[in-house]
């Protein structure tokens, strides 16, 4: 069965550094997302992305989270310069374009980023 | 904006028996989606089950079925034969129709006791 995948499973950076989290999102999907999930609490939608440009972004997303898809499978996320209260795991997730509740979405296994 | 309630932080269940996980959501919508995940100590999100808001019939996967309450605004979970592996966070989640983002509950942490 196909799967969202994402590199790396853990991030460990230094406060002010910009860092990179990768996506491959399931191959015949056309809609990605990124969500958010501080330890122990719940997660959180930061980005939708279709047909190449931002759909929809939560106030969460600000100037300092960017996100694309830089070829025809990967879809990164860029956060330019880190906080600490950026230390979260990040979830991809991916799903078809046809927007019933069959067209579920799929989450990859997450990145576990840690700012320091 | 809708919002989605788990009011159970913390649920536990001796193996083999039957556990019910509340959810209720608060939504003006008619048209709309409700899921329930289960994430593991490992942190990966694992979809258990859906139910679309405009059937009347509640889903089932195996072990896991939903009590789906529409006038009510409520969305359980149940577990029957709980196994140890069914040990996990488990979320309730909301989406509108159309190409809308999940709206997530706080989650409940399930225990299996052997």
């Amino acid at each position: 069965e196909p799967e969202v995948t994402q590199t790396p499973s853990h991030q460990v950076t230094q406060m002010g550094q910009e860092v990179i989290l990768r996506c491959v999102p399931i191959s015949n999907h056309l809609y990605f997302y990124w969500y958010r999930q501080i330890l122990g609490q719940k997660v959180e939608f930061l980005v939708s992305f279709y047909n190449n440009e931002i759909s929809e972004k939560s106030e969460i997303f600000d100037d300092q989270f960017s996100v694309e898809r830089p070829d025809g499978s990967n879809f990164t996320l860029k956060i330019r310069s880190t906080k600490l209260e950026d230390s979260a795991m990040y979830f991809c997730a991916s799903r078809r374009l046809t927007g019933g509740a069959t067209d579920t979405q799929y989450f990859g296994p997450g990145t576990r980023l840690t700012v320091l | 904006a809708q919002t989605v309630t788990q009011s159970q932080p913390e649920m536990s269940v001796q193996e083999a028996e039957t556990v019910t996980l509340s959810c209720t959501y608060d939504t003006s919508e008619s048209d709309y989606y409700l899921f329930w995940y289960k994430q593991p100590p490992s942190r990966q999100m694992i979809l258990v089950i859906r139910q679309e808001a405009y059937k009347q019939q509640n889903a089932t996967e195996n072990r896991f079925s939903v009590n789906f309450q529409k006038a009510a605004k409520s969305f359980s979970l149940k577990i029957s034969d709980s196994q140890l592996g069914d040990a996990a966070m488990y979320f309730c989640a909301y989406r509108s129709s159309g190409n809308t983002p999940l709206v997530f509950g706080k989650g409940t942490r399930l225990s299996v006791i052997a």
